[in-house]
């Protein structure tokens, strides 16, 4: 099973701030088979980015993804009021799929 | 527009069984693999079970298998989890969620609940 271990578990900041969001695999991830999801409370996550660096439908060029085999970064480049969530990166390329433990962007 | 709408949760004993409903609306259900995840109160997300778009091909977390099936009805644009010998740590709120061709889940329901206590 492929762990993905994210970091900061807490990212505190400001609007207006750029954020940079880590995943880290256990083992290589097939084919950059990798999403990222935001969550609010009391909500269903969002797809943000699927295939490491590809925008879901909709959603805003603030945000960007990178990375490939062991190591992902979802940045976003100016914080507004309504992505302080939780963000969870998901691999997809080898059974079973597995999320990351979540890094919650704090407003400062 | 596209919906999925869960139900089917509730509280049940351990070693108790459950099934849960997704209804999909907006879009060509058949053409498409879902997936089952929860999320325990509190805690992040767990991939739970996915399904091919001909239910040919049905995969599970180790953590559910030989314990909860996942099936589909296309005719009915319906994808189902039947969850048997329940234990405590599957308690979660249980969402179904469509799987796009390039990977990851585009689309969510809003949630089951899915208590499992004494």
């Amino acid at each position: 099973e492929i762990v993905l271990t994210q970091s900061p578990g807490t990212l505190s900041l400001s609007p207006g701030e750029r954020a940079t969001l880590s995943c880290r695999a256990s083992q290589s991830v097939d084919s950059t088979y990798l999403a990222w999801y935001q969550q609010k409370p009391g909500q269903a996550p969002r797809l943000l980015i699927y295939g490491a660096s590809s925008r879901a439908t909709g959603i805003p060029d603030r945000f960007s993804g990178s990375g490939s085999g062991t190591d992902f970064t979802l940045t976003i480049s100016r914080l507004e009021p309504e992505d302080f969530a939780v963000y969870y990166c998901q691999q997809y390329g080898s059974s079973p799929r597995t999320f990351g433990q979540g890094t919650k962007v704090e407003i400062k | 527009q596209v919906q999925l709408v869960e139900s089917g949760g509730g509280l049940v004993k351990p070693g108790g069984s459950l099934r849960l409903s997704c209804v999909a609306s907006g879009f060509t259900f058949s053409d498409y693999y879902m997936s089952w995840i929860r999320q325990a109160p509190g805690k992040g997300l767990e991939w739970v079970s996915y399904i091919s778009s001909s239910s040919s091909y049905t995969n599970y977390a180790d953590s559910v298998k030989g314990r909860f099936t996942i099936s589909r009805d296309n005719a009915k644009n319906s994808l189902y989890l039947q969850m048997n010998s329940l234990r405590a740590e599957d308690t979660a709120v249980y969402y179904c969620a469509r799987v796009i061709a390039a990977g990851g889940d585009d689309y969510w329901g809003q949630g089951t609940l899915v208590t499992v206590s004494s």
